[in-house]
C-alpha cells in the first residue's frame, strides 16, 4: 500500500518558470492537502479539497494552483516560480475530518534560484 | 499571529526517562489536537489525538493530556527510546474541519543514550 506518494522528491527551478508537483494516494480518502514547511516553521496550508471537483485556498495561495479531477490525484500548479516558493512541499490526504490524522507523503525539496 | 505554540524549539531527554512535549494554543474553538513526529526527509508520521472534550488520551508509551482552561497540552513519552528522537509537532484543527491543520513550529527531541 503506497499511501502518499509525491513526485518529484528534489527540483530546482529558475525564478519565472512554471512547474507541477504530482500528489497521488490510493487510500480512496476524499480529504487532501497541500502544505509548505520553511526552514525552522510549522507547516502552512496552501491548498485544500474535500472530494473530486472541490478545491479551496488556505493560509498562503498566492503563487499557486491546484485541481482536482478524481479522487486519487491533487496537483500543485506554480507559475512564474520566485525564490519565496523555496520550500519543502508536503502533500497529505485524510479519510475524514476530526482526530483521524492525515498521511503524509515524503515531501519534495524546491529550490528557486 | 500564531495559534498554535511550541516554545521549546529542542529537547534532550536520557533513555529510558520520561520526554515531555508542551504545546500551547490561542483558539477556543480547536476541536481536536494531535501530535505528528518527523524524521529528516520524510513526510510528517501521525503518533496521537485528543478530542477537546476529553483531558487524556493514550496509546502505549505515549499519552496527550490537554487542559483546557490553560490552553495547554503535552506529549509524554514513557520510556523514551533511541528512535523518538526526530522533531514533534503540536497540531490544532477546528470543528469542521475541512480546512486543514494548524501546526506549531516543532520540537526537536534528542534522545541521549
Amino acid at each position: 500500500n503506497a499511501g502518499v506518494t509525491q513526485t518529484p522528491k528534489f527540483r530546482i527551478l529558475k525564478i519565472g518558470q512554471s512547474m507541477t508537483l504530482q500528489c497521488t494516494q490510493d487510500m480512496n480518502h476524499n480529504y487532501m492537502y497541500w502544505y509548505r514547511q520553511d526552514p525552522g516553521m510549522g507547516l502552512k496550508l496552501i491548498y485544500y479539497s474535500v472530494g473530486a471537483g472541490i478545491t479551496d485556498k488556505g493560509e498562503v495561495p498566492n503563487g499557486y494552483n491546484v485541481s482536482r479531477s478524481t479522487t486519487e490525484d491533487f496537483p500543485l500548479r506554480l507559475e512564474l516560480a520566485a525564490p519565496s516558493q523555496t520550500s519543502v512541499y508536503f502533500c497529505a490526504s485524510s479519510i475524514g475530518q476530526g482526530g483521524y490524522g492525515y498521511t503524509f507523503g515524503s515531501g519534495t525539496r524546491l529550490t528557486v534560484v | 499571529d500564531q495559534q498554535v505554540k511550541q516554545n521549546s524549539p529542542s529537547l534532550s531527554v536520557q533513555e529510558g526517562r520520561i520526554s515531555i512535549l508542551n504545546c500551547d494554543y490561542t483558539n477556543s474553538m480547536f476541536d481536536y489536537f494531535l501530535w505528528y513526529k518527523k524524521y529528516p526527509a520524510e513526510g510528517p508520521t501521525f503518533l496521537i489525538s485528543i478530542s477537546s472534550i476529553k483531558d487524556k488520551n493514550e496509546d502505549g508509551r505515549f499519552t496527550v493530556f490537554l487542559n483546557k482552561s490553560a490552553k495547554h497540552l503535552s506529549l509524554h513519552i514513557v520510556p523514551s527510546q533511541p528512535g523518538d528522537s526526530a522533531v514533534y509537532f503540536c497540531a490544532a484543527l477546528l470543528g469542521g474541519g475541512a480546512d486543514g491543520l494548524t501546526f506549531g513550529k516543532g520540537t526537536h527531541l534528542i534522545i541521549q543514550p
